[in-house]
């Protein structure tokens, strides 16, 4: 099964400053039709998830564009450019690719205002 | 607008089954699958299984598989899940989730304990 890693665990930021997250797979998320089906879910304190980024870098409608999402084969990052209060919660990543059977999801990283 | 709405908390003693509605409005219900996801007292995202909405064709985890059955009634735009041998493991909040896991249900608790 693929493994997702994500890091770091919890992420301390100031306001209005950049922040950055990791997200490492086990293997290969290139589907043989050329995709890459990593996504990002931002669940703030108290909600359901929300799925912000799709294939690794796509928005989906709605999501602010101060986040952004880049990376290829294992290793994505979801970037935020300036942190605003109600970004705080935990982001997650998820693989698509080896689906099916399988579709897994990282431990998550929290964010957090400093 | 989309939404997804599950049915209410339940507390289940160990050895039980419980079974779980999600009831979708705000779209043509048949033309996008049905993913169970799950996530556990320590924040962890588990995905489940889905079903096609259309004919009904189930995948389903393989950590799940032989406990979970994802059903679906199109007359009444639900899917349903129901998870047998209910363990104190299976606490968890238990969320449906449409299409390319975008939109969510509000989460339905499950209680395990005797």
């Amino acid at each position: 099964d693929v493994v997702m890693t994500q890091s770091p665990l919890s992420l301390p930021v100031t306001l209005g400053q950049p922040a950055s997250m990791s997200c490492r797979s086990s293997q290969s998320l290139v589907f043989s039709d050329g995709n890459t089906y990593l996504n990002w879910f931002q669940q703030r304190p108290g909600q359901s998830p929300r799925r912000l980024i799709y294939k690794v870098s796509n928005r989906d409608s709605g999501v602010p564009d101060r986040f952004s999402g880049s990376g290829s084969g294992t290793n994505f990052t979801l970037k935020i450019s300036r942190v605003e209060a109600e970004d705080v919660g935990v982001y997650y990543c998820m693989q698509g690719t080896n689906w099916p059977p399988e579709v897994t999801f990282g431990g998550g990283t929290k964010v957090e205002i400093k | 607008q989309v939404q997804l709405v599950q049915s209410g908390a339940e507390v289940k003693k160990p050895g039980a089954s419980v079974k779980i509605s999600c009831t979708a409005t705000g779209y043509t219900f048949t033309t996008f699958p049905i993913h169970w996801v799950r996530q556990t007292p320590g924040q962890r995202l588990e995905w489940m299984g889905w079903i096609n909405a259309a004919n009904g064709n189930t995948k389903y985890s393989r950590k799940f598989q032989g406990r979970v059955t994802i059903t679906r009634d199109t007359s009444a735009t639900t899917a349903y899940m129901e998870l047998s041998s209910l363990t104190s493991e299976d606490t968890a909040v238990y969320y449906c989730a449409r299409g390319g896991i975008t939109d969510w249900g509000q989460g339905t608790l499950v209680t395990v304990s005797s």
